[in-house]
């Protein structure tokens, strides 16, 4: 049974670009939760999907943008990239339905230059 | 006042040791509580989930949580070399929002 995967493993961008990280859930969940997670700190809760929909925000400019596809995959998308946006991007999947626990993926490292 | 307060350390102790992690919250609506352990370059992992106040164990590890002081408290028993890594408490409320302490940095010395 795969986990919680992320692609891709490592990027790097310049600033004012566009980025697209995308995760696949775990087998069997059917929420994704996105954060961001800057060096030396917890991750922060950038917003939630289910059922293709934003459930939930966290403190994060519209230029943090997602989505969720029927097969309850996601994407995110970051525009006019910003240095302070370098970090490790989390992907978390869930079960609505179960016990809602959040299981993470590897992330994905970001790089702004 | 943050949410939640988690002290960075490091902490370092001997093999063997008994490791006590802690955090504090403010907001009485979280519900859930988590600790994640988080190896460096890698996604956090969830150890244990806990809903009400008491304790909690699973193998090495004891959760414990005090709403009433709203502490929580993780301690791993028999510590090893490999149990080094960042500890992460994590809390959530009854909208599904997670919030992350800033993490212990645990260094487990042979």
């Amino acid at each position: 049974d795969a986990g919680v995967t992320q692609s891709p493993t490592h990027l790097i961008k310049t600033r004012g670009q566009q980025v697209t990280l995308r995760c696949s859930p775990k087998s069997g969940h059917d929420t994704v939760s996105w954060y961001q997670q800057a060096l030396g700190q917890g991750p922060q809760f950038i917003f939630q999907y289910y059922e293709e929909e934003e459930r939930q925000r966290g403190n994060f400019p519209d230029r943090f943008s997602g989505h969720q596809f029927p097969n309850y995959s996601s994407e995110l998308n970051v525009n006019a990239l910003l240095l302070g946006d370098s970090a490790l991007y989390l992907c978390a999947s869930s079960s609505l339905a179960g016990g809602r626990e959040q299981y993470f993926g590897p992330g994905t490292r970001l790089t702004v230059t | 006042q943050k949410e939640v307060e988690q002290d960075p350390g490091p902490l370092s102790v001997p093999e063997g040791a008994i490791v006590s992690l802690n955090c504090t919250y403010s907001n009485s609506a979280f519900q859930y509580f988590m600790w994640y352990r988080q190896y460096s370059r890698k996604g956090p992992e969830l150890l244990m989930y806990t809903y009400s106040s008491g304790n909690k164990e699973d193998g090495r590890f004891t959760a414990q949580v005090d709403k009433s002081s709203k502490y929580i408290s993780l301690f791993i028993r028999d510590s090893q070399p490999s149990d080094s890594a960042t500890y992460l408490c994590a809390m959530r409320d009854r909208d599904d929002k997670i919030i992350f302490g800033k993490g212990t940095r645990l260094h487990i010395l042979p």
